[in-house]
């Protein structure tokens, strides 16, 4: 079965520093997707980034980015200079032939 | 920001009453989740629809029930509600025609069974 693990149920970073968040997957498919959601104090749940598992190429969302290691299964989420608007839990989420998986978040402090 | 409202935003009920909630989109999305949002969880997908009156379970489907009889608009049902069902309910729809298509989220209801 899918599972999908982040492993750093929170994380500090100090204002305009770059931080980056792990989440790692177990999946027997060879073709799915990656998502980063990020979830502000309002609850509304946002995409960050997408990541297609046959593209090699790692995504790139102006200040965010992910190092995808698909033999690893591992996808990481960076986060450079980062903002005080970019407190929120973050969540991982894979999504395969027939599953929707999320992890269990990231919650991310901005220190000013 | 994709058009999707979700009704109604807080309620608080009863143990043993039925409750049902709304989601509406204006996007015209084939595809449309109901999750479930606890602490120490994440999100577990509880029904999806893959087109009106095509439905699925997920994850955590029991004591729930769906239906979708127009584009816009999926239901969720809690036939009788209990204490465990006490959650955040997200809706949420894909933005084209794939399973594996992005999703976007509404804006979520607060769910207290007493």
């Amino acid at each position: 079965a899918q599972t999908v693990t982040q492993s750093q149920p929170e994380m500090s970073v100090q204002e305009a520093e770059t931080v980056t968040l792990s989440c790692t997957y177990d999946t027997s498919e060879s073709d799915y997707y990656l998502f980063w959601y990020k979830q502000p104090p309002s609850r509304q749940m946002i995409l960050v980034i997408r990541q297609e598992a046959y593209k090699q190429q790692n995504a790139t969302e102006n200040r965010f980015s992910v190092n995808f290691q698909k033999a690893a299964k591992s996808f990481s989420l960076k986060i450079s200079d980062s903002q005080l608007g970019d407190a929120a839990m973050y969540f991982c989420a894979y999504k395969g032939d027939d599953k929707i998986i999320f992890g269990k978040g990231t919650r991310l402090h901005i220190l000013p | 920001d994709a058009g999707i409202t979700q009704s109604p935003r807080h309620k608080v009920t009863e143990t043993g009453t039925p409750v049902t909630l709304r989601c509406h989109q204006t996007e015209n999305h084939r595809y449309m989740y109901w999750y479930r949002q606890d602490p120490g969880h994440g999100l577990r997908l509880i029904h999806y629809s893959y087109g009106v009156k095509d439905t699925d379970k997920g994850e955590v489907s029991d004591g729930y029930s769906v239906s979708r009889s127009k584009t816009e608009d999926f239901l969720l049902t809690l036939e009788s509600a209990t204490s465990s069902q006490t959650s955040v309910y997200f809706c949420a729809i894909s933005d084209g025609v794939r399973w594996t298509d992005t999703q976007y989220f509404g804006p979520g209801t607060r769910l207290t069974v007493l």
